[in-house]
């Protein structure tokens, strides 16, 4: 199974910071790399695909990169919204595999 | 707009099989490429793919859990089932129903998660 890492697990920011979220893949995965939100209570809902592919609607100070084993979810200027977790996906084989997730809290 | 929705008990006992069903509304034309597809999560294991089962009947499982694991689907009805048997506790999740696509983007394709339903919470205790 490709394993994926993700890291901070955790982290502490304020509306309008700049936070970047991590995923590691235990072997090259190309760009077959989502990334998730999900507020309590939710199911996760999609944010990026493909990498760095921005679903329609999400807005744009969300950001994807990497391609091979590392990627980055970015936000540019965190709003009061954006505080939920994140998980990161990999489409590349089988099992589906996601990251243990990174809590984005309220400093 | 496609919707998931879960149905099924949210107690079941110890070595007893777990039985969920899925039901699509909202778009009664299926693409090949849809993967109707289980997914589970814990505090302990986090989010965990358990399987799917494709347009034409062919399925696919965490190989952890394969010797338990049964996904069907009764396309008559747009409903697809996951049963697994001998629970334990930590078969204890909320357990989501969801739909795997391919997106076309360019020249080329990207699966996604694409719809999910509410989730269930199962648990196991005796």
């Amino acid at each position: 199974d490709i394993q994926m890492t993700q890291s901070p697990s955790s982290l502490s920011a304020s509306v309008g910071d700049r936070v970047s979220i991590t995923c590691r893949a235990s072997e090259g995965i190309r760009n077959d790399l989502g990334w998730y939100q999900q507020k309590p209570g939710q199911a996760p809902k999609r944010l990026i695909y493909g990498a760095a592919i921005l679903q329609s609607g999400v807005p744009s100070r969300f950001s994807g990169s990497g391609y091979g084993t590392e990627f980055t979810l970015t936000i540019s200027s965190l709003q009061p919204e954006d505080f939920a977790t994140y998980y990161c996906l990999q489409h590349n084989g089988y099992p589906r595999t996601f990251g243990q997730g990174t809590k984005v809290e309220i400093k | 707009q496609v919707q998931l929705q879960e149905s099924g008990p949210g107690m079941v006992k110890p070595s007893e099989t777990l039985s969920l069903t899925c039901t699509v509304s909202g778009d009664s034309d299926r693409s090949d490429s849809d993967y109707w597809t289980w997914i589970r999560q814990s505090a302990e294991k986090g989010l965990e793919w358990i399987g799917y089962i494709d347009y034409r009947g062919r399925t696919n499982y965490k190989s952890s859990l394969k010797s338990r694991v049964t996904i069907s689907a009764d396309t008559s009805k747009n409903q697809f089932s996951l049963g697994l048997t001998s629970v334990t506790a930590a078969d204890t999740a909320v357990y989501y129903c969801a739909i795997e696509r391919r997106l076309p983007f360019s020249r080329y394709f990207f699966y996604v998660l694409d719809v999910w339903g509410q989730g269930t919470t199962v648990t196991v205790s005796s």
